[in-house]
């Protein structure tokens, strides 16, 4: 299975703030990434797919980029909702496979 | 409107079974890619099984052997029998659409609210 792995695990941020969750695949996965948003309590939301496209309804702070093996999930303006833990997910082959999270606090 | 509803989950002691149930609508079921996809207690998200196609399946391999995906169209119902169950499949089970909504892409688009299934002595 192919592992995904995302960096950091955590991050401490202000509002304004600008910050970028990396994801690395394990092998190419061409342009196969997409990034959720989860809060807690609730089911996970659909931000980016194929890599850098923004899901209808989802603000233009939140962008994406990479192909191949390397990843990023770029949030700049941090606002108050943004505050959450964020995946990404291969749908390349199956299994499919989730990155580990990334916690974003505030500080 | 599509949605997605989750039922099912309850307590249930190690070596147990248990059936997980999946209502949809607002959508052919036969034409969409229906997933389960866990989430343990203060862990992150497990990508489960599939059903799509023709009833075609495919599992993450903690599951394989225990766990069986499957589809009733005519109830618009996707289902998961978990079978010899372990304390780590504890967490709660979310169903979810890998549909059509993304340009010519698939993606997980719908999700149900989850429901939670507690393996414990």
């Amino acid at each position: 299975a192919i592992q995904l792995t995302q960096s950091p695990s955590s991050v401490s941020a202000s509002l304004g703030d600008r910050i970028t969750i990396t994801c690395r695949s394990s092998q190419g996965i061409r342009d196969d990434l997409n990034w959720y948003q989860q809060k807690p309590g609730k089911a996970p939301k659909l931000l980016i797919y194929a890599s850098s496209t923004l899901q209808g309804g989802v603000p233009s702070r939140f962008s994406g980029s990479g192909s191949g093996t390397d990843f990023t999930l770029t949030i700049s303006n941090l606002q108050p909702e943004d505050f959450a833990t964020y995946y990404c997910l291969q749908d390349f082959n199956y299994p499919h496979t989730f990155g580990q999270g990334t916690k974003l606090e505030i500080k | 409107e599509v949605q997605l509803a989750e039922s099912g989950g309850d307590l249930v002691q190690p070596g147990g079974s248990l059936r997980l149930s999946c209502a949809v609508s607002g959508f052919i079921l036969r034409r969409q890619y229906i997933s389960w996809v866990r989430q343990a207690p203060g862990k992150g998200l497990e990508w489960v099984a599939v059903v799509y196609g023709a009833g075609s399946t495919f599992y993450a391999d903690s599951v394989t052997g225990r766990f069986n995906i499957s589809r009733d169209t005519s109830t618009n119902t996707v289902s998961l029998q978990m079978n010899r169950l372990r304390v780590e499949d504890s967490g709660i089970y979310y169903c979810a659409r890998w549909g059509t909504s993304c340009g010519s892409r698939n993606c997980y688009d719908y999700w149900g609210r989850g429901t939670r299934v507690t393996v414990s002595s």
